[in-house]
């Protein structure tokens, strides 16, 4: 069974920095490409980065470019999101999302 | 505002049938990319409802299709349950944009 466990989201204040992880399991990850998405409080999804298998593709949504970095580590089976200069429209709940199967998201909370 | 256009409610008595529409442009659906569409609960992650336009994963009721036709997608529901009562997202890809693009989202109501 796939699994995507994702952590790291908090309270951070406005500027701050976060490191998100998702650790996966059930599938061969150093296989597959990954990406983000997020969901803002009542509002709908919007993807925020892409990683290819390797590591060597990598797309951000504009809205993110500059502050966010994807990475992954094959030999853990876990993809990474370092979210630097964090604003408030930042807040809401970040899924780590495997083709199209959906981990449970964490939530992270940028306050001003 | 999203890149693909979807509805914002749509409603339906139990047992009837709906619609919801994905509105989309020559970069994404019209570009020949295929179109996803999530169920999500609230409180929950989205769940995958329909794959590649049309396709049900397994243990989605075949209460559930979905269609393409050139910009825009569509997915039915029909024998509507209370349980289905949620919030529906469509996704695609983008050649303009290098990666997912989503609806804004339809919230269907059972009455």
């Amino acid at each position: 069974e796939v699994q995507l466990v994702e952590s790291g989201g908090d309270l951070v204040q406005s500027g701050g920095s976060l490191r998100l992880s998702c650790v996966t399991s059930g599938f061969t990850f150093s296989s597959y490409e990954m990406n983000w998405v997020r969901q803002a409080p009542g509002k709908g999804l919007e993807w925020v980065s892409y990683i290819s298998y390797t590591g060597s593709t990598i797309y951000y949504a504009d809205s993110v470019k500059g502050r966010f970095t994807i990475s992954r580590d094959n030999a853990k089976n876990s993809l990474y999101l370092q979210m630097n200069s964090l604003r408030g429209d930042d807040t809401g709940v970040y899924y780590c999302v495997y083709r199209r199967v959906w981990g449970q998201g964490t939530l992270v909370t940028v306050s001003s | 505002q999203s890149v693909l256009t979807q509805p914002p409610s749509v409603s339906g008595a139990p047992g009837q049938r709906v619609t919801i529409s994905c509105t989309g442009s020559s970069s994404n659906i019209g570009a020949g990319y295929d179109v996803h569409w999530y169920q999500q609960l609230p409180g929950t992650a989205p769940k995958l409802i329909i794959n590649g336009d049309t396709n049900r994963p397994s243990g989605v009721p075949d209460r559930f299709s979905g269609s393409k036709s050139g910009t825009s997608a569509s997915l039915a529901i029909t024998g509507l349950q209370a349980e289905d009562e949620a919030d529906y997202y469509c996704q695609s890809s983008d050649s303009s944009l290098s990666g997912w693009v989503f609806g804004g989202g339809t919230k269907l109501t059972v009455l």
